[in-house]
């Protein structure tokens, strides 16, 4: 099974600050088709995860364009730049390439 | 636009049976990949299975093998997840979630407790 690592797992951050998140899994991440299947989710205590990141770099509908994605083959990032209050909570990333599907451990986000 | 509504939080013994539903709106459940994950209290995310709706085949994550079983009622768009012989570690939320690769769309989650 592919594993996925995280770090940092915690990140506190300063309002108007930017953050970043690494995401690095055992093997590549690069389908037969061609597409780089590495989400990142978001999840609030209490909350379902909510999908904000699609293969690499893909902004889900509704998602500032102050949060992106990147990153190949096995090395990935998520920045979300000038952090508001509302970013606060746990940040997955996650593989869809290799079957079954794999989680990061998280890394929670909280304002300093 | 799809959504999923599953079904209401269970209380459970050691060595019992759970299933859990997942009811899809928006969509007919044959055109959906569905997957079923699970988050133990202030623990992370882990896959126990999916089915494909492209091949029509359903895979299981080996740690589940043989106590999970995934099925579908397409007269009302409904998927199910059973797992059995519960023990206290299977004590989590259960989701599913839609997609092949990519979970687009999440329940709103069902807390199984296992618990004497």
């Amino acid at each position: 099974d592919v594993v996925m690592t995280q770090s940092p797992l915690s990140l506190p951050v300063t309002l108007g600050q930017s953050a970043s998140i690494s995401c690095r899994s055992g093997q590549s991440l690069v389908h037969s088709d061609g597409y780089t299947y590495l989400n990142w989710f978001h999840q609030r205590p209490g909350q379902s995860p909510r999908r904000l990141i699609y293969k690499v770099s893909k902004r889900d509908s509704g998602v500032p364009d102050r949060i992106s994605g990147s990153g190949s083959g096995t090395d990935f990032t998520l920045k979300i730049s000038r952090v508001e209050a509302e970013d606060v909570g746990f940040y997955y990333c996650m593989q869809g390439t290799h079957w079954p599907p794999a989680f990061g451990q998280g890394t929670k986000v909280e304002i300093k | 636009q799809v959504q999923l509504v599953q079904s209401g939080a269970e209380v459970k013994r050691p060595g019992a049976s759970v299933k859990v539903s997942c009811k899809v709106s928006g969509y007919t459940l044959t055109e959906l990949s569905m997957h079923w994950v699970r988050q133990a209290p202030g623990q992370g995310l882990e896959c126990l299975g999916a089915f494909d709706a492209d091949n029509g085949e359903t895979f299981y994550a080996q740690k589940f093998q043989g106590r999970v079983t995934m099925t579908q009622d397409l007269s009302t768009d409904t998927a199910y997840m059973e797992l059995s012989s519960l023990r206290s570690e299977d004590t989590a939320v259960y989701y599913c979630a839609t997609g092949q690769r990519e979970l687009p769309v999440w329940g709103q989650g069902t807390l199984v407790t296992v618990s004497t």
